[in-house]
């Protein structure tokens, strides 16, 4: 079993939709992140927790809400989906983040 | 506004030789920096990092180099195999352990040809 799993791991949607990515990790980190990727943009930070108790947003949140299940889980949603929300999702886990960050292998979301 | 920058997206090299690649970042409370190997279909993985202490870390064929003083960070990968043909993001910490998550570039890819 992958240390970091995201499902689905593809996923099309129409405009206007809710839908939630899913996250979980057997690391036993608490630290959990969703980064979100474009072509030509990099990785850009959506939302961060360092436990089950603290959510922070990232550059990117608007649009976007987490919900940090238990220590293991890790939610990413998006209430109300628009094209240019197409993009490819990771999750990752870490602790402390100088020892690296583990990535699961993405969501492609396409909005339509 | 983007505080790590990779500003070559991509970069052609023979197999054999070296690649390197390139990093720049304007937050000189970064204090620790990491590069990350990215697959198509696949997460990025952690290739090697850095501290501010050093100037210099090597791990097999991976160097990574820092100047602080110009805010620049290298990877040297010696000799290139067509493996390493991937996106390679570089990553950065404030020298705080904590309330942080990693800022990346948006990454230079690489192709290294036989």
């Amino acid at each position: 079993d992958a240390d970091v799993t995201q499902t689905p791991r593809n996923r099309i949607t129409k405009t206007g939709k809710r839908i939630m990515l899913e996250c979980s990790q057997t690391k036993g980190h608490d630290r959990m992140y969703w980064y979100r990727q474009d072509p030509g943009l990099g990785l850009r930070l959506i939302y961060y927790s360092f436990d089950v108790k603290d959510i922070n947003k990232g550059e990117i949140s608007d649009g976007y809400s987490v919900s940090r299940q238990a220590q293991a889980k890790f939610s990413l949603s998006l209430e109300s989906a628009i094209p240019n929300q197409t993009a490819l999702y990771f999750c990752a886990t870490s602790d402390p983040p100088r020892d690296g960050y583990t990535f699961g292998s993405g969501t492609r979301l396409t909005v339509v | 506004d983007q505080q790590v920058k990779q500003n070559s997206p991509s970069l052609s090299v023979q197999e054999g030789r070296i690649s390197i690649l390139n990093c720049d970042y304007t937050n000189s409370m970064f204090d620790y920096f990491l590069w990350y190997k990215k697959y198509p279909a696949e997460g990025p993985t952690f290739l090697i990092s850095i501290s501010s202490i050093k100037d210099k870390n090597e791990d097999g064929r991976f160097t990574v180099f820092l100047n602080k003083s110009a805010k620049h960070l290298s990877l040297h990968i010696v000799p290139s195999q067509p493996g390493d043909s991937a996106v390679y993001f570089c990553a950065a910490l404030p020298n705080s352990n904590s309330g942080y998550a990693l800022n990346f570039g948006k990454g230079t890819s690489l192709l290294v040809t036989p």
